[in-house]
């Protein structure tokens, strides 16, 4: 069963910065791509960006540009997504996601997920 | 940015109904929506892709239609684990939006 494994909560200051790790099981897991989604207390879920394996392709959400770093070890199958500049509404969880085509042409889906990381941001 | 409007916002349902979700796009985004099913402190759980593909391992009793602009995830036949929040997602191109949530409650 593949699975995707995050890194733990963190607690963080407003301007500091977090990275949060997202390994894989097994070789295949990352190879099309990771996508990292948050989602704030009681509140939806948040697309931040996405992160090609193959080329290290990135494209992430205007709102974070600037701010986040998304980035994959292929040697450790873990994926890795590093936000600065923090403020207190970025205190969300944090999900990594793997990219999959599914089983029909056209799919554009993610089927595997993280458990989740908790950042708090506070002073 | 491609919007996703959803609804409803929240549902209240008995065990054995059929239940409807909507989910229409902005702009025409062929069969790329994705539905997924959240519950509370849980990771999304991918239930649909490619608007009607059900995922494997999940119940048949979940089925998605639709194309261009207008989406719907129906259960027909509530179970009480059905209770949870579920997202329809358009990855038809970047930013892939998700919609606000359904939130559906086993009456």
């Amino acid at each position: 069963q593949v699975q995707l494994e995050q890194s733990g909560a963190e607690v963080k200051k407003p301007g500091a910065s977090v990275k949060i790790s997202c390994k894989a099981s097994s070789d295949t897991s990352l190879i099309y791509g990771i996508m990292w989604v948050r989602q704030a207390p009681g509140q939806g879920l948040e697309w931040m960006g996405w992160i090609s394996n193959d080329n290290g392709y990135t494209n992430y959400a205007q709102k974070l540009q600037g701010r986040v770093t998304m980035t994959t070890d292929t040697s450790t199958r873990t994926a890795y997504m590093e936000l600065r500049s923090l403020r207190s509404d970025d205190t969300a969880v944090y999900y990594c996601a793997r990219r999959w085509f599914g089983d029909v042409v056209g799919a554009n889906c993610f089927d595997i997920w993280g458990q989740g990381t908790l950042v708090t941001v506070s002073s | 940015d491609i919007q996703m409007t959803q609804s409803p916002s929240s549902l209240s349902a008995s065990v054995g109904d059929s239940i409807t979700i909507t989910c229409r796009a902005s702009q025409s985004i062929s069969s790329f929506v994705n539905w997924y099913q959240q519950k509370p402190g849980k990771a999304p759980k991918l239930l649909i892709y490619a608007a009607s593909s059900l995922q494997s391992g999940v119940p048949s009793g979940f089925s998605g239609r639709g194309s261009g602009t207008n989406f719907t995830l129906t259960i027909s036949s509530l179970r009480p684990e059905d209770s949870a929040t579920y997202y329809c997602q358009q990855s038809f191109t970047t930013p892939y939006t998700f919609g606000r949530g359904t939130k559906v409650e086993i009456k």
